[in-house]
């Protein structure tokens, strides 16, 4: 079955804008986590979502957000983008998230660059 | 901030070799999880051992958990140039949130 997809795959932004990254999870995954991946502080938990319901937050600033819909789909959004917002964001999903070992399954990521 | 911390940061070996990266941890955990991530890709998933296992094996690799020292190794036997990327040790607490914390990585380079 297919993979989590993730689109798009690179985008360059300028300081100031705002982005919207998209993710769709493995067919019948309910879970759907994402996180940032830098240099310095390497892969960073962001929030996850379950039902549409976010479930799990880590430690963001407001100016990053994200949904869910119903077909488990889900986007992150970040406001008034900032030189150090330039990173892989990575999405995952996993089949029913409550169960500590679940596997989770990441995308190929989204490379945004912000200039 | 990271649970795990992997050891060493970067390992560069000959093709054959054996690989072994270490990873440690601070908190009690549910279970651990190693990851690849091959440059600039998603991470794929390798193996995931529980607190109440000690050891596991997945083809060339292997994993040991050890609970009293908090620390886990995965070992690459006979590693292949294909086997170069980046390999995370993640964690999942116990009793807490069930959302893995990965560590920083370590960067394998195998030489053909």
């Amino acid at each position: 079955k297919a993979g989590v997809t993730q689109t798009p795959r690179y985008l360059i932004k300028t300081r100031g804008q705002q982005v919207t990254l998209s993710c769709s999870p493995i067919s019948g995954h309910r879970s759907v986590s994402w996180y940032q991946q830098t240099p310095g502080q390497g892969l960073q938990f962001l929030f996850e979502y379950f039902s549409e319901t976010q479930r799990n937050k880590g430690n963001f600033p407001g100016r990053f957000s994200g949904r869910q819909f119903s077909n488990s789909r889900s986007e992150m959004n970040v406001s008034t983008l900032e030189l150090g917002d330039s990173a892989l964001y990575l999405c995952a999903s996993s089949g029913a998230g409550t169960t500590t070992g679940n596997t989770i399954y990441f995308g190929e990521g989204s490379w945004l660059t912000v200039v | 901030s990271q649970q795990g911390e992997e050891d060493p940061q970067a390992l560069s070996i000959q093709e054959g070799e054996n690989a072994t990266m270490n990873c440690s941890y601070k908190t009690s955990i549910n279970n651990l999880q190693w990851y690849r991530q091959n440059s600039g890709r998603g991470l794929v998933h390798l193996i995931l051992i529980r607190s109440n296992e000690r050891e596991k094996h997945s083809g060339r690799l292997r994993v040991t958990l050890d609970t009293s020292k908090k620390s886990s190794s995965l070992l690459i036997t006979a590693s292949r140039a294909a086997d170069t990327a980046s390999y995370f040790c993640a964690t999942v607490t116990s009793g807490g949130s069930y959302i893995p914390t990965f560590g920083r990585g370590t960067s394998l380079i195998v030489h053909p």
